[in-house]
Parts: C-alpha cells; structure tokens; sequence
C-alpha cells in the first residue's frame, strides 16, 4: 500500500496569503496524484487532478506540482472561502490511498 | 444535473450486514469507474472499495477486504456496497464517487450516507 504523508497537519493563514502543503508518497507514483477540498458539513471537491490539471471551475489561485514522491499544492493569495481541509490521493496502484488531510485556518 | 445520491445507510448491531445503494444522474453511468470512500466522525478520507465499468474489475482496501462487497447495476444506473459483519470501526460517512476515467481522479461525489455500528 502506497503511504501519502502530508504536510503541515495544520496551518493558521491570514488573507491573502500564499500557502504550500506538501504530500509525499511512499513510493514513485508518476503524476497520479490529486487534490481536494473539503469544507466543513461538505463532501470533498476535486481541485487538481494528475499533479498539475486545474479541474474544471477551480480558481486559478489553486494550482499544483510534482511528480513521482513529492508533490505540492499552492494557493496564491489566500480567501476567507478557503478555509478547509485539504486532502491529497494517489490513484497510482490499488488500494487508491488519501494523505492524513490538512486543516487551513483564516485568521 | 450530475448527481450521486447514496441510500441504505443506519444504525445497526455489531455482526450483522447493510446494503448502501448509489443512485447516478446525469451522465453516462456506464462509461466509470465508481468507488466508495469513508470518513469516521472527526478523521479523514478512507478509500473502500472501487469498481470498474464493467465489473471486470474490483479491488477492496484490506481493512474491509473478505467483509464488503462493491457492484453496480449499470441498466439501473446504481453502485451498491454489501457490508458484512460490521465493526464498530465501520461507523462512518460513506460517501459515492464516480472517476474521471480509470486510475484517475474522483470528480462527483456524493452527499454522504451514515453508518453506525453500535450495540
């Protein structure tokens, strides 16, 4: 089973800042890698697939790098509305597999 | 509208079996793979189980492997989960999701239905 280590677990931001969480996998797993936001009492939204492809209707203030083990998303310029737990999922090899999550808190 | 609406979800007893149903609209049900994925009260995404478009595919996380049984009913347009001697560490949010294409990223997802597996 592939392992995705996210990082931070929890981060406080300030509006209009730039965040970067990390996820790193236990093994290469080429670009098969995804994004999602979820938001309390919500189910999650696909954000980035494979890496670096904005899902359609994203903000373009979500975007998304890597390949192989580690991989990263940013937000540039942070909203108020992206506060959120961010998950990331390998589809790589079976079991599909999801980072711990990471919480952004809008100070 | 493309929509997944889940059903089937309870309270039930430590031992015993619930069927959760999947209800797809709006687009071409038998052209994806669908899954379904957890969350526990407070905890993070689980995936449980995936199913290719023409069932010729099945695969299960160890965790419900041998206990949960993923199909889909493609005329009916519906996924199921069979979920077998249930644990307390089932309870969960039990949520729909349709891929995008085959090892690829999950684009819908659904409201949710919860189990909770409780004496």
């Amino acid at each position: 089973e592939i392992v995705l280590t996210q990082s931070p677990d929890f981060q406080s931001v300030t509006p209009k800042e730039k965040v970067t969480i990390t996820c790193r996998a236990s093994q290469s797993i080429g670009s098969s890698l995804h994004w999602y936001q979820q938001k309390p009492d919500q189910s999650p939204k696909l954000l980035i697939k494979y890496a670096s492809q904005s899902f359609s209707g994203v903000p373009s203030r979500f975007s998304g790098s890597g390949s192989g083990t580690d991989f990263t998303l940013t937000i540039n310029s942070l909203e108020a509305e992206d506060a959120a737990t961010y998950y990331c999922h390998q589809s790589s090899s079976l079991p599909h597999t999801f980072g711990q999550g990471t919480k952004l808190e809008i100070k | 509208e493309v929509q997944l609406v889940e059903s089937g979800g309870g309270l039930v007893q430590p031992g015993r079996s619930l069927r959760l149903s999947c209800a797809a609209s709006g687009f071409t049900f038998d052209d994806y793979a669908m899954h379904w994925v957890r969350q526990a009260p407070g905890k993070g995404l689980e995936w449980v189980s995936g199913i290719s478009w023409n069932s010729g595919s099945i695969g299960y996380a160890d965790s419900v492997k041998g206990r949960f049984t993923i199909s889909r009913d493609n005329a009916k347009n519906s996924l199921y989960l069979q979920m077998n001697s249930l644990r307390a560490e089932d309870t969960a949010l039990y949520y729909c999701a349709k891929e995008s294409g085959w090892n690829d990223a999950f684009d819908i997802w659904g409201q949710g239905t919860m189990v909770t597996v409780s004496s």
